[in-house]
């Protein structure tokens, strides 16, 4: 069935250090993958997605990059601050009608100051 | 923000209750998708409602049903309230033809007891 897994489900670094977050989707068909922080009891915010005709999505220190053939995407930030510590969710949708978000469990970030 | 508000935040039931929880989209979104959260988890995909229509559901019983109304507010509505049913409820307003960006609301909490 369809499933999305992310990896770490937590992760720790200094503040100025880069954080990178990984995920692997399993239904071939998608063709949709954003990226969602969300802070603790806040909503989930949409802070950069990628779509299946490009490799590579950048903006400012958040950079996405997706592999078809290998079925993984990857999060990328640059000179992390206190305020990106947030859980960071990955997502994978096939588009069209319905176009359902299958997400991945959570990587917790925590940025040391 | 995105637009998109729920209510109530927070909602205390019995099991064996039933529950309505609402959302109000974006404006001229045409699409809301429900989703379950359930602590430490990331969002299940429960149904989307497109132009008044349920047109994609996840697995989830008969008892998570819905509806979505002309001025873009919607509903979710659950029966027979299990222990299990405790999480977090977003809704996502989506424009079709528009990239299917999906923007949350900030979420029900509903607690069965």
């Amino acid at each position: 069935g369809e499933n999305v897994e992310q990896h770490p489900s937590t992760l720790s670094v200094q503040e100025g250090d880069s954080a990178v977050i990984k995920c692997t989707y399993s239904d071939s068909a998608s063709n949709y993958f954003p990226w969602y922080k969300q802070e603790l009891g806040k909503r989930p915010q949409l802070i950069i997605d990628i779509r299946s005709n490009v490799g590579e999505k950048k903006d400012q220190r958040i950079a996405v990059t997706l592999n078809k053939t290998a079925k993984h995407f990857s999060l990328h930030i640059t000179e992390t601050q206190p305020e990106d510590s947030a859980v960071y969710f990955c997502a994978a949708s096939r588009g069209g009608a319905t176009n359902k978000l299958i997400f991945g469990t959570g990587t917790l970030l925590a940025v040391q100051p | 923000e995105t637009g998109v508000t729920q209510s109530p935040t927070h909602l205390i039931k019995t099991r064996g209750q039933q529950v309505t929880l609402r959302c109000s989209s974006q404006s001229g979104h045409n699409t809301v998708s429900w989703y379950q959260q359930a602590l430490g988890q990331g969002p299940q995909f429960i149904f989307q409602y497109y132009r008044e229509e349920e047109n994609g559901r996840g697995n989830f019983p008969p008892r998570f049903s819905g509806l979505q109304f002309p001025n873009y507010s919607s509903e979710l509505n659950v029966n027979a309230l299990e222990l299990d049913d405790s999480a977090l409820y977003l809704c996502a307003s989506s424009l079709v033809g528009q990239g299917n960006i999906q923007y949350f609301g900030a979420g029900t909490r509903l607690s069965v007891l």
